[in-house]
């Protein structure tokens, strides 16, 4: 079946240590997101990627950086992850055919980030 | 800035209790409204798109409506199975390209 996978599932990493999650997509979308999501909060949008176009929220860390190599694979890099970094890290993908589409997101299940 | 209010936010049925869950939104040119549903540790599932004011999806015991200003998610005699947090979402012509707003979800619990 055709998914959105995200590895890992769970990640503990270390106050200030540099972390890296991936998303990987066998939609063939053209559009990934990447949200954070805290206990009972809405997911909030990092940013994301029309193809290579890459658009970053106005209020996204710079702490948080994002790679897309290709259409099927991208990487979410926490620089210095603080306390407040912990969070489910969501991976969505939908499809657009022009700028301002309004196709359905799918996700991944996400990794939950736990700073020590 | 795109707004989204869901309510309640938690809901306790019994089983076989009917019930329904509000979303409702303030943007500046609806492109589509979203429902999903997450199970806990969990992603979202998708479950509906609205495009515009009357239209109507249903999807066994789950039917969304939208008007100019809100949606609403009608559960028919809701079983266990049903329980999970529902999100609602809209994308706006002054999100910017591509941006979906979320509300913070309806945490639905059934008990048989």
């Amino acid at each position: 079946d055709a998914m959105v996978i995200q590895n890992p599932r769970y990640q503990v990493t270390q106050f200030g240590k540099p972390v890296t999650l991936s998303c990987s997509q066998t939609l063939n979308h053209n559009v990934m997101y990447w949200y954070q999501q805290k206990s009972s909060q809405a997911p909030k949008l990092l940013f994301h990627y029309y193809d290579k176009d890459f658009n970053n929220e106005a209020d996204t860390p710079d702490n948080f950086q994002s790679r897309r190599p290709n259409t099927s694979f991208c990487f979410l890099d926490i620089r210095s992850p603080g306390l407040g970094d912990a969070a489910m890290y969501l991976c969505a993908t939908s499809r657009a055919t022009h700028k301002g589409g309004n196709q359905p997101q799918h996700f991944g299940d996400g990794t939950r980030l736990s700073i020590l | 800035e795109d707004q989204v209010t869901q309510s309640p936010e938690a809901l306790r049925l019994q089983e076989g209790e009917s019930s329904s869950l509000n979303c409702s939104y303030t943007v500046s040119g609806l492109r589509g409204l979203f429902w999903y549903r997450q199970d806990p540790g969990k992603g979202p599932e998708f479950l509906f798109t609205l495009y515009s004011a009357g239209e109507e999806k249903e999807k066994e015991r789950l039917k969304a409506t939208l008007t100019k200003k809100e949606s609403f998610l009608h559960i028919t005699a809701p079983k266990p199975e049903d329980s999970a947090t529902y999100l609602c979402a809209v994308q706006a012509h002054s999100g910017g390209y591509q941006k979906v707003t979320f509300g913070t979800g309806t945490k639905l619990q059934v008990i048989p």
